[in-house]
């Protein structure tokens, strides 16, 4: 069983619409979740964190976190053609440093 | 200011060369990290040092070799790569406050091609 799991995609959503990026893990003592956004070729931009159950919301974008259920949301409202790129759901693990990435979904936000 | 700066952006060598990858933070952070990541796959892990030890190694191959000279920088020394290490390779840094809310941020990456 993959420590972190999300679905490939392509996710393709109109522009304006609502994006749900999903991601289960299966550390049960997990505490801290990450999303990463990832254009080609560059780098992973950290665009939110959570680390209690509920809602956390920065602008456009929501991180929902279930830990009961083991699963970590991204809503992004609004969405742009910006928005398309690559989404990493992280999680760290092993009580310190270790950050397990998903597999990442691409998001194709079409105009 | 969340920071991470690398240097090359993109390097070619040979098999038979040594090269260094160099990484850059001036954010106080105290844990900093080696990634590696093939096209269409998540970043991989490599090395962790957290106040200048080496903490982490991932199994990695001899053939890398990572250095902290201080608390800001982070080197990756290469020697006899093999083609199938071309690969982006990314830095990150954290503040390794012992917690378990640590963010790490990431470098621009250094684009590695071995021929």
């Amino acid at each position: 069983q993959k420590e972190v799991e999300q679905n490939s995609g392509p996710l393709s959503v109109p522009e304006g619409a609502i994006a749900s990026l999903n991601c289960t893990y299966s550390d049960r003592g997990s505490q801290s979740f990450f999303w990463y956004r990832q254009y080609s070729g560059k780098s992973p931009e950290l665009i939110m964190s959570i680390y209690s159950n509920g809602d956390k919301e920065d602008g456009r974008f929501t991180a929902q976190l279930n830990k009961a259920s083991q699963y970590v949301s991204l809503l992004i409202r609004d969405s742009q053609p910006s928005d398309s790129a690559t989404y990493l759901c992280a999680v760290l693990t092993g009580g310190g440093n270790k950050l397990t990435f998903g597999t990442g979904t691409q998001l194709k936000v079409e105009l | 200011d969340t920071e991470v700066t690398q240097t090359p952006k993109h390097l070619v060598m040979g098999m038979t060369n040594k090269k260094s990858l160099k990484c850059e933070q001036h954010m106080g952070h105290r844990a900093m990290y080696w990634y590696k990541q093939k096209a269409k796959k998540p970043p991989e892990l490599m090395f962790v040092y957290s106040y200048e030890k080496l903490s982490i190694n991932e199994s990695v191959p001899s053939r890398f070799s990572p250095e902290c000279p201080n608390s800001s920088l982070l080197n990756l020394h290469l020697h006899a790569l093999q083609p199938e290490d071309s690969a982006l390779y990314l830095c990150a840094s954290s503040q390794d406050r012992g917690s378990s809310t640590d963010t790490q941020y990431f470098g621009p990456g250094t684009r590695l091609t071995v021929l």
